[in-house]
């Protein structure tokens, strides 16, 4: 199965908060990443945490990493519909990334 | 400071045929990973390069090659192309210690008539 998994879809109304979830098996794992992709472009990298914290504010964008469950989420407040796209979890440890399946986040007007 | 460079941005080839993709990393990074992604695979790892050495590899088949040069600069190379090669090929840089973060290019789209 996937190292890091995430669910498929997200659906949101714009304005509201979106909270995307994501669970590493790889304990080991030094650095946590977010991405962003949109359509016909590359990964954008959004903001990534070190292992040894819990939170980490950027903006509207928040992460919180629960070491003991292996769980990272990306909270991004006021969801506006330039947010629309696919979120992707990474970790990595020895120069190796593994990445999830991504989460299709839809902005609703 | 220029991002990650692909060149091209798309290519047609057909069955059998040989393909070159060109990545041009940030000025100061080192390390070259190439990515495949496809709707049904998902985004799949080929290799990684690092001052001109491979350092790390996916499970491709060995149809899929690459290079890096002196100047950081990678080529990826798939050889006898299949329908199922059809893909978005990504290439990130990294500076390549200390688990810095991957910074990606837009993307080759390679279609197999």
């Amino acid at each position: 199965g996937e190292d890091v998994e995430q669910s498929l879809f997200l659906s949101v109304r714009e304005g509201d908060s979106s909270v995307i979830n994501c669970t590493y098996t790889d304990s080991s794992s030094t650095y946590l990443y977010w991405y962003k992709q949109e359509p016909g472009a590359g990964l954008q990298l959004l903001t990534y945490i070190f292992s040894n914290m819990d939170m980490k504010q950027d903006q509207r964008l928040t992460v919180l990493l629960n070491k003991k469950d292996k769980h990272l989420s990306l909270r991004i407040a006021d969801t506006q519909t330039g947010d629309s796209a696919i979120y992707f979890c990474a970790e990595s440890r020895n120069n190796d990334m593994r990445f999830g399946a991504g989460t299709r986040l839809t902005v609703k007007p | 400071k220029a991002g990650v460079t692909q060149t091209p941005r798309y290519l047609i080839k057909t069955r059998g045929q040989q393909v070159t993709l060109s990545c041009s990393p940030i000025s100061g990074h080192r390390s070259v990973s190439w990515y495949q992604q496809t709707p049904g695979q998902g985004l799949q790892f080929l290799f990684e390069y690092f001052s001109e050495t491979q350092r790390n590899k996916g499970n491709f088949p060995g149809r899929f090659s690459g290079r890096q040069f002196s100047n950081s600069r990678s080529e990826m190379n798939v050889s006898t192309l299949e329908l199922g090669d059809s893909a978005l090929y990504l290439c990130a840089s990294s500076l390549g210690s200390g688990n810095q973060p991957q910074h990606f290019g837009d993307g080759t789209r390679l279609s197999i008539l």
